[in-house]
């Protein structure tokens, strides 16, 4: 069965330095998500992203933050100068036309900033 | 806005009881998606079972039920007979059928369920 890939699983960054996670959706998915779940807490929706372009984005989503679909099969997260509390799983996720269709997740980028 | 409650934070039962999930939520829209995620001790997000706001049908599959009850807003979630590799913290969400927009899912605070042997 097809799946959402996030590489990589773990990566601990220095406060202040950028960091890219990056997701393959699935193949013939057109719709994409950024989420992040704090330690315990819930998830939170992050960014949504179709047609090249962002579609939604939360209040959490501000100038820090950006993401690009680079080819026709990556879709990145860039966090530029990263704080204590961007500390957070981040998952990717992608889903097929429909909105009833289900979200399918990758299994999660770990990030510490230290 | 959007918001998803799951009253109960944490649920202990014995291996082969049934359990069942609280959720309730709260939407403007009259079109609407739910979905129950599982994630399991190992992290993963996990899709269980979606249901339409315009399909009040209450489905069982496998050893998963659930029960969505538009008047009141609620959208259970039911185990039965669990089994120990049921223990994870269980997740409801809504989506709403915006065009314009990407179906963000809104998750409730999430429900953990520990199974004893």
């Amino acid at each position: 069965e097809p799946e959402v890939t996030q590489t990589p699983s773990h990566q601990v960054t220095q406060m202040g330095q950028e960091v890219i996670l990056r997701c393959v959706p699935i193949s013939n998915h057109l719709y994409f998500y950024w989420y992040r779940q704090i330690l315990g807490q819930k998830v939170e929706f992050l960014v949504s992203f179709y047609n090249n372009e962002i579609s939604e984005k939360s209040e959490i989503f501000d100038d820090q933050f950006s993401v690009e679909r680079p080819d026709g099969s990556n879709f990145t997260l860039k966090i530029r100068s990263t704080k204590l509390e961007d500390s957070a799983m981040y998952f990717c996720a992608s889903r097929g036309s429909g909105g009833n269709q289900p979200q399918h997740f990758g299994d999660g980028t770990r990030l510490s900033i230290l | 806005a959007q918001k998803v409650t799951q009253a109960q934070t944490e649920i202990s039962v014995v291996e082969k009881e049934d359990v069942t999930l609280d959720c309730v939520y709260e939407t403007r829209d009259t079109t609407y998606y739910l979905f129950w995620y599982k994630q399991p001790p190992s992290g993963e997000l996990v899709f269980l079972i979606r249901r339409n706001s315009f399909d009040e049908q209450n489905e069982i599959s496998g050893r998963y039920s659930w029960n969505f009850q538009k008047s009141t807003s609620s959208f259970n979630f039911t185990i039965t007979a669990s089994q120990v590799v049921d223990s994870a913290v269980y997740f409801c969400a809504l989506s709403e059928a915006k065009r314009a927009a990407g179906n963000k899912l809104t998750f409730g605070g999430g429900t953990r369920v520990l199974v004893k042997p």
